[in-house]
């Protein structure tokens, strides 16, 4: 399953490094998803983006910081990060309707030391 | 507000053995409802879904059922094999507007030995 792809795979930073996780979808999708796994917790919904326009930030903290170019890319800027940021970081597409399903991609690892 | 339920784990079973992993939820409206799997290192891949009550979702052998008179949406398999071995999602998605974010259970462990 190529139909979205995330890069790096894996991320290791020191908390004063600046960094971006990379999300592509060739879906044809109009919405995108970051979502945040950490162990032994629920998935996180971090930010929804529909048509390049954000329409959801779930109380992120600023050191995160996410981009929508346009409706195929979204970014994750990260800077100033703590070590409990220390996650899987998946990013996800859909249509733009609702009640649909969504499809992920495999993740960026991110280790904070 | 909206939410999903799904039993805690781990399952640990054996090879053939037949699975069932129970999912509720609750939601205003007629949400949709979708399985997910997640192997060790990759993201979460849709295993199968269910748009309407009684619709059946099936998918390697799998199946769900949607169930809205006891709001719930278990995962069945006959025979599980160790390839199934993995982290199973309950999650659905409730409302209409575009972009709408899916409401995700906590994930239930299987682990089948040989």
């Amino acid at each position: 399953e190529t139909g979205v792809t995330q890069t790096p795979r894996h991320l290791v930073m020191g908390m004063t490094n600046k960094k971006s996780l990379k999300c592509e979808q060739h879906l044809g999708h109009n919405a995108m998803y970051w979502y945040k796994q950490s162990a032994k917790k629920p998935l996180e919904l971090m930010f929804v983006y529909n048509f390049k326009e954000q329409t959801e930030n779930n109380s992120v903290p600023s050191r995160f910081s996410p981009e929508c170019p346009n409706s195929s890319h979204l970014f994750l800027h990260l800077h100033t990060l703590q070590p409990e940021d220390s996650a899987l970081y998946l990013c996800a597409s859909s249509t733009s309707g609702g009640l649909v399903e969504q499809y992920f991609g495999p993740g960026t690892r991110l280790t904070v030391t | 507000g909206d939410s999903v339920t799904q039993m805690e784990g781990p399952v640990t079973l054996s090879e053939e053995a037949f699975l069932t992993i129970n999912c509720t939820y609750t939601a205003t409206g007629y949400p949709s409802l979708f399985w997910y799997v997640q192997y060790p290192g990759e993201g979460l891949q849709l295993l199968l879904k269910a748009t309407k009550a009684d619709d059946k979702g099936s998918n390697k052998g799998f199946e769900a059922t949607y169930r809205k008179e006891t709001t719930s949406f278990h995962l069945e398999k006959g025979s599980v094999q160790v390839s199934d071995s993995a982290v199973y999602f309950c999650a659905l998605s409730a409302r209409q507007e575009a972009g709408t974010a899916l409401i995700f259970g906590k994930g239930t462990t299987l682990s089948v030995s040989s």
